[in-house]
């Protein structure tokens, strides 16, 4: 059974930083392409951004809201995605959300986890 | 980016009823090489992260039900609920997948009349 499992969130003021991470089992970690979407509350769903797998050479490529601020990086060792969000707005806050198709599927966004919330606030 | 365009907002329906929600987006996402078409359809619930329901536009997710069906091609498409069930009240959105960054629509919202 694939599980995703976010974590990392919680309260930070403007300009400070935050790492989350995301836990992944139930599948080949390093085949998959693993993408971070967010939702601000009340509000529709926003790709954020995403890395590649080991074969398709861990590049990554991310939203133009986010780009230059957030890095996706991810450790094969210990099957987990992280998003370093760096310089952060009060327009950040959301929950962010770790999906990606696992060994099924490529680009699909088939698996979700149940997301951490991050809150920017002064 | 590719700009993808939801219609209604949100939408009644009785149950038992048929629901449609539309889907267009700013750019063709049928592949020429390959003759699909990078559009997902979600159902997101209050307090749950979105459920895949169809890729490739019209390829449901296993588990979804029959009565969920999903059409269209290039720059126009559509998500039909046959028979409105009360468990179907939730924010549908459309995804493209074609271009980088993939893009949602806004989010369409179903209630029951």
């Amino acid at each position: 059974e694939v599980q995703l499992v976010e974590s990392g969130g919680g309260s930070v003021k403007p300009g400070g930083s935050l790492r989350l991470s995301c836990a992944a089992s139930g599948f080949t970690f390093t085949n998959a392409w693993m993408n971070w979407v967010r939702q601000a509350p009340g509000k529709g769903l926003e790709w954020i951004g995403r890395i590649k797998s080991e074969s398709d050479g861990v590049t990554t490529d991310y939203a133009a809201p986010v780009k230059g601020r957030f890095t996706i990086s991810r450790d094969v060792s210990k099957n987990t995605l992280f998003l370093q969000m760096n310089s952060l707005k009060t327009e950040d806050t959301a929950v962010y959300y770790c999906t990606t198709g696992a060994s099924r599927m490529l680009l699909e966004l088939l698996y979700w986890g149940q997301g951490t919330l991050v809150t920017v606030s002064s | 980016d590719t700009e993808m365009t939801q219609s209604p907002d949100s939408l009644a329906v009785s149950l038992g009823e048929r629901a449609t929600i539309n889907c267009k987006s700013s750019q063709n996402v049928l592949s020429s090489a390959n003759k699909k078409n990078y559009l997902a359809w979600f159902q997101q619930k209050p307090g749950q992260p979105p459920k895949l329901l169809f890729y490739w536009a019209s390829t449901r997710e296993s588990g979804v039900p029959d009565r969920f069906s999903g059409s269209g091609s290039g720059t126009d498409f559509t998500l039909t609920i046959s028979s409105l069930q009360a468990e179907d009240v939730a924010v549908y959105y459309c995804q493209q997948y074609f271009t980088t960054p993939p893009t949602f629509g806004q989010g369409t919202r179903l209630q029951i009349k």
